[in-house]
C-alpha cells in the first residue's frame, strides 16, 4: 500500500506553546488529507478535512483557530496545536487520500 | 449520524482458535467498509476492504464479510496467533464523502 509518514512521532511540550506536526504522502499525490485524533481507549475521531489549495474544513466542536492545517502542496499537509494545554494531550494521526485512505504512523502529543 | 459499534470491546483467546469480531453501523447507506489493525502506539494498518456490492473478502487467515442490509460486519481470523494480538477497527465512510467514522475497536490477545 500507499506510505504515508508523520513527524514527529513524539513530542513533549510546555503548556502555552505551540506544536506543529506535518503528514507526507511520500509515493502518491493527495489533494485531500484527513487529521484524527485518539485519546486512550476511544477510537478514532474526525478533526478536520485538509483540501491542498483550499482551507480546511474543520468537524463540530473542533476550534480552527486553535487546531491550524495548512495543504500547500499535494504532499503535505501540517497540523499546528497552537498554545497546547494538558487537554490537547492525544494521539494524532493523519491519512491521505489515494484510491483509499492510507494513515500515518501516528504522534504521540504530550503537553505538561 | 453514523454510528459505529464493535463488540465485544477485549477478547482473549488461547492460540489457534478462530475467533470472529463483530462490527454494526447504523446507516446502511455504505459504498464500503474497511477493517484496520492498530498495534499499541502505532497508526492504522489496514486490513480488508469490502465493496457495497460484495459480501465478503479474503486476505490470507482474514475473512471479512459485510450485510449491508442488517448494519453488520464481521471479521473472523483462522487460527489466531500472539501476533495477532492488537486493536481491530471497523470504519465506514459517510454519505457522499470519503470521511470515515471509527468504531471504538476490539482489543484482541491471543495467548501463547
Amino acid at each position: 500500500g500507499a506510505v504515508v509518514s508523520q513527524h514527529p512521532s513524539r513530542v513533549i511540550c510546555k503548556s502555552g506553546t505551540s506544536v506543529k506536526i506535518e503528514c507526507r504522502s511520500l509515493d502518491f499525490q493527495a489533494t485531500t488529507m484527513f487529521w484524527y485524533r485518539q485519546f486512550p481507549k476511544q477510537s478514532l475521531m474526525l478533526m478536520a478535512t485538509s483540501n491542498e489549495g483550499s482551507k480546511a474544513t474543520y468537524e463540530q466542536g473542533v476550534e480552527k483557530d486553535k487546531f491550524l492545517i495548512n495543504h500547500a502542496s499535494l504532499t503535505l499537509s501540517t497540523l499546528t496545536v497552537t498554545s497546547a494545554h494538558p487537554e490537547d494531550s492525544s494521539f494524532y494521526i493523519c491519512s491521505a487520500l489515494g484510491r483509499e485512505q492510507f494513515f500515518g504512523p501516528g504522534t504521540r502529543l504530550t503537553v505538561l | 449520524k453514523q454510528e459505529v459499534t464493535q463488540i465485544p470491546a477485549a477478547l482473549s483467546v488461547p492460540e489457534g482458535e478462530n475467533l470472529v469480531l463483530n462490527c454494526s453501523f447504523t446507516d446502511s447507506a455504505i459504498y464500503n467498509l474497511q477493517w484496520f489493525r492498530q498495534d499499541p502506539g502505532k497508526g492504522l494498518t489496514s486490513l480488508l476492504l469490502i465493496q457495497s456490492s460484495q459480501r465478503e473478502q479474503t486476505s490470507g487467515r482474514l475473512n471479512a464479510s459485510l450485510d449491508k442490509s442488517s448494519g453488520r460486519s464481521t471479521l473472523y481470523i483462522a487460527a489466531s496467533q500472539p501476533g495477532d494480538s492488537a486493536t481491530y477497527l471497523c470504519a465506514v465512510p459517510g454519505a457522499g464523502s470519503y470521511q470515515l467514522t471509527f468504531g471504538k475497536g476490539t482489543k484482541l490477545s491471543v495467548i501463547p
